[in-house]
């Protein structure tokens, strides 16, 4: 069965300085795989996916992610924290056996202290 | 583009009543819905899958009977709970999917409080 595992509940950063939220996934198969912001009382909003294109895939308001086959992760970054970067990010994969669907990571919360 | 609504934004019931929650692809034709519950501090978890005009999909240990899901169109997937009680507060969030876009696209969510 396909999943992934976010390796932390919490991270706090100063601003300024990088982020890093890891995320390994299990799949038998290439997968693909996603990153969700939210932000207090706000929806979900994609921030990048990858679908086996370019392994270094670029999202918004600065985020990256690196997918790595050989360590089956999928860790987003960004160079420089800001304080509206405080919320909750979720890994996600999609399955693709028998009819698909999207599985969420256990989240991680993201401080950020001036 | 691709905005997925979500009516109402809240709910108030009394222990015992049904709740209509609506999903709405505004923009797009949705082939799947997914409904998901988040409790306060934790992640989504899947409830179900349903594509339109067919009977919904439920993940393990979700009861059908509770909650009732009816995808009549491509734009409309509706999730009731009936019989409500106050374990089934939470955060009720749809998400409308189309097969050729890796990519759903989720409601705001549905804060549904038994009383």
């Amino acid at each position: 069965a396909q999943s992934v595992t976010q390796l932390d509940s919490h991270v706090s950063v100063s601003e300024g300085t990088p982020v890093l939220l890891r995320c390994n996934y299990s799949s038998s198969y290439s997968p693909s795989l996603f990153w969700y912001v939210q932000h207090p009382n706000k929806g979900l909003q994609l921030l990048l996916k990858y679908t086996s294109a370019a392994t270094l895939v670029k999202g918004i308001n600065g985020f990256e992610a690196e997918f790595k086959k050989s360590e089956t992760s999928f860790h987003l970054t960004k160079p420089s924290a800001h304080m509206s970067d405080a919320a909750e990010y979720f890994c996600v994969v999609k399955t693709t056996s028998g009819t698909y669907k999207y599985i969420f990571g256990t989240g991680t919360r993201l401080k950020v202290l001036a | 583009g691709a905005v997925v609504s979500q009516h109402p934004s809240w709910v108030i019931c009394k222990s015992g009543t049904s709740v209509k929650i609506e999903c709405r692809s505004l923009d797009f034709q949705a082939t799947t819905m997914f409904w998901y519950r988040q409790f306060p501090k934790q992640s989504l978890m899947l409830m179900a899958t349903s594509n339109e005009g067919s009977k919904a999909t439920y993940e393990q240990g979700v009861e059908k009977d509770k909650f009732l899901i009816n995808h009549a169109s491509l734009t409309l997937s509706t999730l009731t709970v009936t019989s409500a009680h106050p374990e089934d507060s939470s955060f009720y969030i749809c998400s409308a999917a189309v097969a050729a876009h890796n990519e759903q696209f989720f409601g705001p969510g549905t804060r549904l409080t038994v009383l």
